[in-house]
């Protein structure tokens, strides 16, 4: 049974770097693509960015000159590092596996919930 | 980036009623989409993709359809397990963009 755990501080202040890090178990980490979502508390879904295990990745323009993901395929573990966090950044941040042909979220890790302080 | 337009942002419903939600895509999206279902405080639930594919383990009262901008999630018989907020996301091209999401409530 895959599973998908996210890890990292709740709580981060604002200016500062948020860091989180998804561990996968059950599965392989080849193949599918492996993505950062995050919900604002009471909002909708907001796709961050993707990442293959060969490295290649991609993140919504918005958040671009902000966001970097990254991969560690020997821990079966990727990560997002958010910079210059405000309070517009607190959220629910969730991992994802994509499968592929066709594309699904077909595994979800469980959230952790990220608050930036002033 | 795609815009996805959901509707209704809400609705209220019965158990037992047919219900129907329905997303826009601003622009053709073949048909690269898929359904979400999420419960309070939980991660969403995949269940449906590429429009109308049926997830595994999914009950068969859901079901989803069309193609280009307009696609439909149909559940046949609400049950009182799927109170809940739906979502659409489109899968067509990067980024990746959901729908602002439907709660369905009990009447």
């Amino acid at each position: 049974q895959v599973q998908l755990q996210e890890s990292g501080p709740g709580l981060v202040k604002a200016s500062e770097t948020l860091s989180l890090t998804c561990t996968v178990s059950g599965g392989s980490i080849s193949t599918y693509s492996w993505s950062w979502i995050r919900q604002p508390p009471g909002k909708g879904l907001e796709w961050i960015g993707y990442i293959f295990d060969s490295g290649s990745t991609d993140c919504d323009p918005s958040l671009k000159s902000r966001v970097t993901i990254s991969i560690d395929t020997s821990k079966k573990q990727f990560s997002l590092k958010l910079t210059s966090v405000t309070a517009a950044d607190t959220a629910v941040y969730y991992c994802a596996r994509r499968a592929v042909r066709p594309e699904r979220f077909d595994y979800w890790g469980q959230g952790a919930l990220v608050t930036v302080s002033s | 980036a795609i815009q996805m337009t959901q509707s209704p942002s809400s609705l209220s419903a019965s158990v037992g009623d047919r219900v129907t939600i329905t997303c826009r895509a601003s622009q053709g999206i073949r048909n690269d989409l898929g359904w979400y279902q999420q419960k309070p405080g939980k991660a969403p639930k995949l269940l449906i993709y590429a429009a109308s594919i049926l997830q595994s383990g999914v009950p068969s009262r859901f079901s989803g359809s069309g193609s280009g901008t307009d696609f439909t999630l149909t559940i046949s018989s609400l049950q009182p397990e799927d109170f809940a907020t739906y979502y659409c996301l489109q899968d067509y091209n990067y980024p990746l963009t959901f729908g602002g999401g439907t709660k369905v409530e009990i009447k």
